[in-house]
């Protein structure tokens, strides 16, 4: 089983739709979470941290379930500057990437 | 200030031949990791620096791949015999603190013909 576990996409959506991603990790002890964006031939940069009590950036929302240990990714009023990878990053004393979720939005 | 920076940019190599990839992180991280990744694929975890020490090196993946930071900075991977497998964007990151926010390097594109 890979660390880090995310949906398998692509996602292809129209302009103005509601995305969301999922991942899943399995270490209990994994302490730091976050989203990275990352577009394509081009290094991955932070998109936004992960905090238990969820947080909101503009039009992205994140959540963490240490529970269930799953992550989620919400993209509001989705824009076609949007389509991108989304890696899933699960850190404890290292980081670990998910596979990546291909999003590509359309006019 | 500067970003992460690595060179060579782009490195075409043959099999059976010896590489050095570097690694420039921001001035003042203490934690400098390097990943490998294949086309598709999310970044691999190789090994992480704090400071000069490698405090995880299990993701390299057999003992062709070395790393050193000697003096704390600057990093160097190393790869002996390439093979055509090894064909990859390496990419450097560098954080303050080890579990904080990663930041990239553009990456060295290695291709082993």
């Amino acid at each position: 089983r890979k660390e880090v576990e995310q949906d398998p996409g692509p996602f292809n959506v129209p302009e103005g739709a509601t995305v969301a991603f999922n991942c899943t990790y399995s270490n209990s002890a994994s302490q730091s979470f976050f989203w990275y964006r990352q577009d394509c031939r081009k290094e991955p940069k932070l998109l936004m941290s992960v905090y238990s009590s969820g947080n909101e950036d503009g039009r992205f929302t994140a959540q963490l379930n240490r529970a269930s240990q799953y992550i989620s990714l919400l993209i509001r009023d989705s824009k076609l500057s949007d389509s991108a990878t989304y890696l899933c990053v699960v850190g404890h004393n290292d980081m670990r990437f998910g596979a990546g979720t291909r999003l590509t939005v359309k006019p | 200030g500067a970003g992460v920076s690595q060179t060579p940019s782009n490195k075409v190599t043959e099999k059976g031949k010896y590489v050095e990839l570097r690694c420039d992180p921001i001035s003042g991280h203490t934690a400098l990791y390097w990943y490998r990744q294949s086309l598709g694929q999310g970044p691999e975890f190789l090994i992480y620096f704090q400071g000069t020490g490698a405090a995880d090196d299990s993701g390299l993946p057999n003992d062709r791949f070395f790393a050193v930071r000697p003096e704390g900075s600057v990093s160097t991977l190393k790869i002996q015999r390439t093979e055509r497998g090894d064909s990859a964007v390496y990419l450097c990151a560098s954080s303050s603190l080890v579990s904080d926010t990663q930041y990239f390097g553009p990456g060295t594109r290695l291709t082993v013909l």
